[in-house]
């Protein structure tokens, strides 16, 4: 079936590290990616996405590449910053419209 | 602009009762869910509906009620069956046309329930 398993947390940075935050699912046919972030209290906005196979994403900084030979879209970002503290959720979107996410990933940044 | 609305943001409710959450987007989308999410956890779907007057149930429907009468609202209740309500609820719509089906969902702001 559909899933998504993303890198368990919690992930504490300093400020200006480097953030990858490993992504990998399983689907079948060609499955929409993005990546949500939810700021503590807040609901899911979406962060960035790619519908086709080797498209990369990008916003604010970050960046996703979706692989389909791996099966992989991990987020990355050049510099963190302490703003970019929240959760991160990696999720599919397959020919059934819904969206299976991961688990979310913790990702806490210090000044 | 468009987007979805979850209200109220805070909601308290005694042991017994059961209490409506509410959920309206403004975004013409046909598709409208609800999960649950609880500290440090991953989101669980509860109930979905791509059509109005149509709904199924998610992962977690035990407990929950839901109703679809018009395509911009889509209520959850939490009814007394539900053993552990205490919980952050997050509504979501989606578009289900070809092409806006690959984008992705947009997300309400949620309702935090407090059992007390």
């Amino acid at each position: 079936g559909n899933s998504v398993t993303q890198m368990e947390g919690p992930v504490t940075l300093s400020e200006e590290a480097f953030l990858t935050i490993n992504c990998t699912y399983t689907a079948t046919g060609y499955p929409s990616l993005f990546w949500y972030v939810q700021y503590p209290g807040e609901g899911l906005q979406l962060l960035l996405k790619a519908t086709k196979a080797d498209d990369k994403g990008s916003n604010k900084g970050f960046e996703a590449t979706y692989r389909k030979e791996t099966t992989s879209f991990h987020l990355e970002k050049g510099s963190v910053q302490v703003s970019d503290s929240a959760v991160y959720f990696c999720a599919h979107r397959g020919s059934n419209y819904k969206l299976t996410f991961g688990k979310g990933t913790l990702l806490t940044v210090n000044p | 602009d468009g987007g979805i609305t979850q209200s109220p943001k805070y909601l308290f409710r005694k042991e017994g009762q059961n209490v409506t959450l509410s959920c309206e987007q403004n975004l013409n989308h046909d598709a409208m869910y609800w999960y649950r999410q609880d500290p440090g956890q991953g989101l669980r779907l509860i109930y979905y509906s791509q059509i109005v007057n149509d709904f199924q149930k998610g992962d977690i429907a035990e407990g929950y009620s839901v109703s679809r009468e018009k395509k911009e609202s889509f209520p959850l209740t939490v009814t007394s069956a539900q053993k552990n309500p205490t919980a952050f609820y997050l509504c979501a719509s989606s578009s289900t046309l070809e092409g806006l089906a690959r984008g992705g969902y947009t997300f309400g702001s949620g309702t935090r329930l407090t059992v007390v």
